[in-house]
C-alpha cells in the first residue's frame, strides 16, 4: 500500500460526458502528479501540482483540467469524452524527495 | 529532453535464472532513476531509485540495479528468478522533483 488513494475504481461512462477522477496523496506529500496510461501510447505524464500551484504540464488535452485543493487532494476532469480516452489514470505523489509514489488508478471505460 | 529506452518488450526466464532487465537513458542533467513493478491490475511499485549516490543500487524483492554514466544505462537485475516476479516493469528518469518520463515497459515472464 503506497498510502495514495484514488477513487473511483472503475468507471464506465459514454462518449460525449464528464468524469472526475480523485486523489488524495500519502500525508505530507505536497506534489501530486496525474498520469495516463494505454496500450498505444504507454504511460504519459499529464500534469503536475505543487501545494496546490501547477508546477508542470504534460501531454494534457485542453478537455481535461486538473487542481489540487487546500486538503491538497487533487481531482483530475475528464469532459467531452472520446473512446481515446479509455485509459488507466494514475496518480502519484512525492514530497521533497525525488521518487514518486503511485496510487492504485481508475480504470476508464468510455463507450 | 529527457527519455527512456528499454530494451526487449517481453523477456522470458526459467525460475531459478538470471534476470536481466535493460534501460538506457538519455538526459542533458545529471539523472535521477527509478525502477517500477506494475502488476496485472495493480498500480505502479516502486522497486528501486538512483539519485547520484551509490552506482549499484538495490530494491526490493532482491533486486538492484547498477547506474553506469559511460552506458547511459541502468540495467536491473536479480540473481534467481521466481514466479512471483511475473510483471511489467518499467524504467524512469527525472531531473528531481519533476515528472516522470517512462520507458515502454518490459513483461517479464518466468516458467516453471
Amino acid at each position: 500500500d503506497s498510502g495514495v488513494t484514488q477513487t473511483p475504481k472503475h468507471l464506465i461512462t459514454a462518449t460525449g460526458q464528464r468524469v472526475t477522477l480523485r486523489c488524495s496523496p500519502r500525508s505530507g506529500d505536497l506534489s501530486v502528479y496525474w498520469y495516463q496510461q494505454s496500450l498505444d501510447q504507454g504511460l504519459q505524464f499529464l500534469i503536475q501540482y505543487y501545494n496546490g500551484e501547477e508546477r508542470a504540464k504534460g501531454n494534457i488535452l485542453e478537455r481535461f483540467s486538473a487542481q489540487q485543493f487546500p486538503d491538497l487532494h487533487s481531482e483530475l476532469n475528464l469532459s467531452s469524452l472520446e473512446l481515446g480516452d479509455s485509459a488507466l489514470y494514475f496518480c502519484a505523489s512525492s514530497a521533497e524527495g525525488y521518487e514518486q509514489y503511485f496510487g492504485p488508478g481508475t480504470r476508464l471505460t468510455v463507450t | 529532453a529527457q527519455s527512456v529506452t528499454q530494451l526487449g518488450s517481453h523477456v522470458s526466464v526459467s525460475e531459478g535464472a538470471l534476470v536481466l532487465l535493460r534501460c538506457n537513458y538519455s538526459s542533458s542533467v545529471p539523472p535521477y532513476l527509478f525502477w517500477y513493478v506494475q502488476y496485472p491490475n495493480q498500480g505502479l511499485q516502486l522497486l528501486l531509485k538512483y539519485t547520484s549516490a551509490a552506482t549499484l543500487v538495490k530494491g526490493i524483492n532482491g533486486f538492484e540495479a547498477e547506474f553506469k554514466k559511460s552506458e547511459t544505462s541502468f540495467h536491473l537485475t536479480k540473481p534467481s528468478a521466481h514466479m512471483s516476479d511475473a510483471a511489467e516493469y518499467f524504467c524512469a528518469v527525472s531531473e528531481g522533483n519533476t515528472p516522470l518520463v517512462f520507458g515502454k515497459g518490459t513483461r517479464l515472464s518466468v516458467i516453471a
